[in-house]
């Protein structure tokens, strides 16, 4: 069963904030984040490995929180490159699942 | 340069004729999967192994098969081709199996049109 994946779309203009949330019914191993250029394969962009584990590079971090088997992404400040489909994947029992996706619009 | 290999990236062809799209790593990877990508549902995934001669089902095996006889090649097989696999495919891997605490890589996709 694929993550819950919420928004499905935002558009926002440069320098805004924007949180995208992932959650899954399943028990849950680690979370990953990956972003999607249009016709490009996914690109990774961060593992968290334990519950209540954050991270961060850039201005782009997330939040595992393993209790309530959910994920956020936070984009902070965001630039033009930010713009593109997120993807939340969550790791169970039976391998790596991943949501529908998140299109992120941003506007100069 | 590490890298995930797919061919071809673009196929044309009509229903029932049988095809194969080759995926190739050469990080020595253990864990390799396919997924296929359609509009508004994300990645879902195929097939995935562990390891050579692992194979095991992800959320939409049917019509399609896979192979693992060597660590680096995962090819993916569809024996008999409908419309309703027309999509973009990705093959992926990762270093250690199950890919739970590993990072994916993404071959560049293949785009399939089945007429």
């Amino acid at each position: 069963q694929q993550p819950v994946q919420s928004p499905q779309a935002v558009i926002l203009r440069e320098g805004e904030d924007a949180v995208i949330n992932c959650s899954s019914s399943k028990a849950l191993y680690s979370v990953h984040w990956y972003r999607q250029k249009h016709g490009e394969a996914p690109v990774f962009l961060m593992i968290l490995l334990k519950g209540g584990e954050q991270k961060g590079h850039d201005k782009i971090s997330a939040s595992f929180n393993e209790k309530k088997q959910q994920s956020s992404l936070y984009l902070t400040a965001s630039q033009l490159s930010y713009s593109g489909t997120y993807f939340c994947g969550f790791s169970g029992a039976d391998g790596l699942t991943f949501g529908k996706g998140t299109h992120l619009i941003i506007q100069p | 340069e590490a890298q995930v290999t797919q061919n071809p990236r673009y196929l044309i062809t009509v229903t029932g004729k049988k095809l194969t799209v080759t995926c190739s790593q050469n990080m020595n990877h253990e864990y390799m999967s396919w997924y296929r990508q359609d509009p508004g549902l994300g990645l879902r995934q195929i097939y995935y192994s562990m390891n050579v001669e692992v194979t095991d089902k992800g959320d939409v095996p049917e019509g399609y098969k896979v192979s693992r006889k060597e660590k680096r090649n995962f090819p993916l097989i569809l024996e008999s081709p409908s419309p309703n696999q027309t999509s973009l495919y990705f093959c992926a891997s990762s270093l250690k199996t199950s890919g739970r605490r590993e990072t994916q890589y993404f071959g560049p996709g293949t785009r399939l049109l089945v007429l």
